[in-house]
């Protein structure tokens, strides 16, 4: 049990245009879902806490306006990097805490980004 | 404030080695302790994790005990296998003022296992 998925797996676009990725709970509510980020070589960086219903909460430094977080559901939240440049290559990791176990989370397999 | 230190990699082993990965933490409450690992192109698998004090979490020959005292969460392995290779994140979770747990990672450490 506790699968996180994530679409696409991996996605080019060109510079200047929208990309969605989506995260979903197979087997379980997540009133709470996360989106990270990470570098090559690198650890990964909290972007944003994503609450059902709600806004998301963002972490500073992050442009909410660029990175849209939608959490519809109680098993889906997305990610939409808007007008993407380049430098939003990354690979972007969501995780979702179960409403039963809110101390943990359950990560997905990521999606890589490439902007060209 | 909180944070998670581990040693830096690479770490390159022959197959059938010992494995320690160091792991302290700073932490204003009582976290818990994870580790994590990712293989490559994908994302973050849990490997173990312990929830208090002097528990030991244990996974695939791979094992850690939560040190108070010392604030550490070093990882072991006996005998490690090519299949091994990979990065290995630390990470602490704590309560937050919502009704979650935050999570913070240390920066990972790459093992090359080399038959």
């Amino acid at each position: 049990g506790a699968v996180v998925s994530q679409h696409p797996s991996w996605v080019i676009c060109k510079s200047g245009t929208s990309v969605k990725i989506e995260c979903r709970s197979l087997d379980f509510q997540a009133t709470t879902m996360f989106w990270y980020r990470q570098f090559p070589k690198q650890s990964l960086m909290l972007m944003a806490t994503s609450n059902e219903g709600s806004k998301a909460t963002y972490e500073q430094g992050v442009e909410k306006d660029k990175f849209l977080i939608n959490h519809a559901s109680l098993t889906l939240s997305t990610l939409t990097v808007t007008s993407a440049h380049p430098e939003d290559s990354s690979f972007y990791i969501c995780s979702a805490s179960p409403d039963h176990e809110s101390y943990e989370q359950y990560f997905g397999p990521g999606t890589r980004l490439t902007v060209t | 404030g909180d944070s998670v230190t581990q040693m830096e990699g690479p770490v390159t082993l022959s197959e059938e080695a010992f494995l320690t990965i160091n792991c302290t933490y700073t932490a204003t409450g009582y976290p818990s302790l994870f580790w994590y690992v990712q293989y490559p192109g994908e994302g973050l698998q849990l490997l173990l994790k312990a929830t208090k004090a002097d528990d030991k979490g244990s996974n695939k020959g791979f094992e850690a005990t939560y040190r108070k005292e010392t604030t550490s969460f070093h990882l072991e392995k006996g005998s490690v296998q090519v299949s091994d290779s990979a990065v290995y994140f630390c990470a602490l979770s704590l309560p937050s003022r919502e009704n979650f747990n935050k999570f913070y990672f240390g920066s990972g450490t790459k093992l090359n296992v080399k038959p």
